[in-house]
């Protein structure tokens, strides 16, 4: 069955510094591979997508994400993050039955 | 915007009553889905609607009742709920077939009391 691990469940950086939030994935074809942002009480927005082609894939707010096959993840990046991206950033992987399987979710705060 | 629209955005409801939360997308998808956010806990799909026609229940208790009559509109009609049920539900439709990307609504924050 597919599955998503976002093995960090807190992470905090400093406002300009750089972000890295891991995503492994459990699937055994060519994934079609998500990451949605959460700001509290509000719904998923997404972020950015992988369905093929370059494996380095940019989203909008500044965020770009590389899929690695070998690695079976899907890391999300952002060179200098801003005070305003502090929220729950979920990886998700599409599957079987028309639906998508997310992991736990990871909490990004920024300090100033 | 996201082109899919959840009513009301809070509902405190008695565990005797009985109420509906609405989703409805203006995107020309055919597929809709409910998901539950509960504080400290993964996000779990409950239901799953392809052309009206529901293809999954994740083993969700029948004190929720999903109800789709057309492709734009899902309900989720609730009774005799339990206070562990209150949680964000978040409705998202995708066009269906393999492109399972999703847009969801803002969600509904229901409180059991």
């Amino acid at each position: 069955a597919q599955s998503v691990t976002q093995p960090d469940i807190h992470i905090t950086v400093s406002e300009g510094a750089s972000l890295e939030l891991r995503c492994n994935y459990s699937y055994g074809a060519t994934p079609y591979l998500f990451w949605y942002v959460q700001s509290p009480g509000q719904g998923l927005q997404l972020l950015l997508k992988y369905f093929s082609g370059d494996t380095l894939v940019q989203g909008i707010k500044g965020f770009e994400a590389e899929f690695k096959r070998s690695q079976s993840s899907f890391n999300l990046r952002k060179p200098s993050v801003h005070w305003s991206d502090a929220a729950e950033y979920f990886c998700a992987v599409g599957a079987s039955g028309n639906k998508l399987v997310f992991g736990a979710g990871t909490i990004l705060r920024v300090k100033s | 915007e996201t082109g899919v629209t959840q009513t009301p955005r809070h509902l405190v409801m008695g565990m005797t009553n009985k109420k509906s939360l609405k989703c409805e997308q203006h995107l020309g998808h055919n597929a809709m889905y409910w998901y539950k956010q509960s504080a400290k806990k993964p996000l779990e799909l409950m239901f799953v609607y392809n052309f009206k026609e529901q293809t999954e229940n994740n083993s969700v208790p029948s004190r929720f009742s999903p109800e789709c009559p057309n492709s734009s509109h899902l309900f989720l009609h609730l009774h005799t709920l339990q206070p562990e049920d209150s949680a964000l539900y978040l409705c998202a439709s995708s066009r269906g077939g393999t492109d399972t990307e999703a847009f969801f609504g803002q969600g509904t924050r229901l409180t059991v009391v």
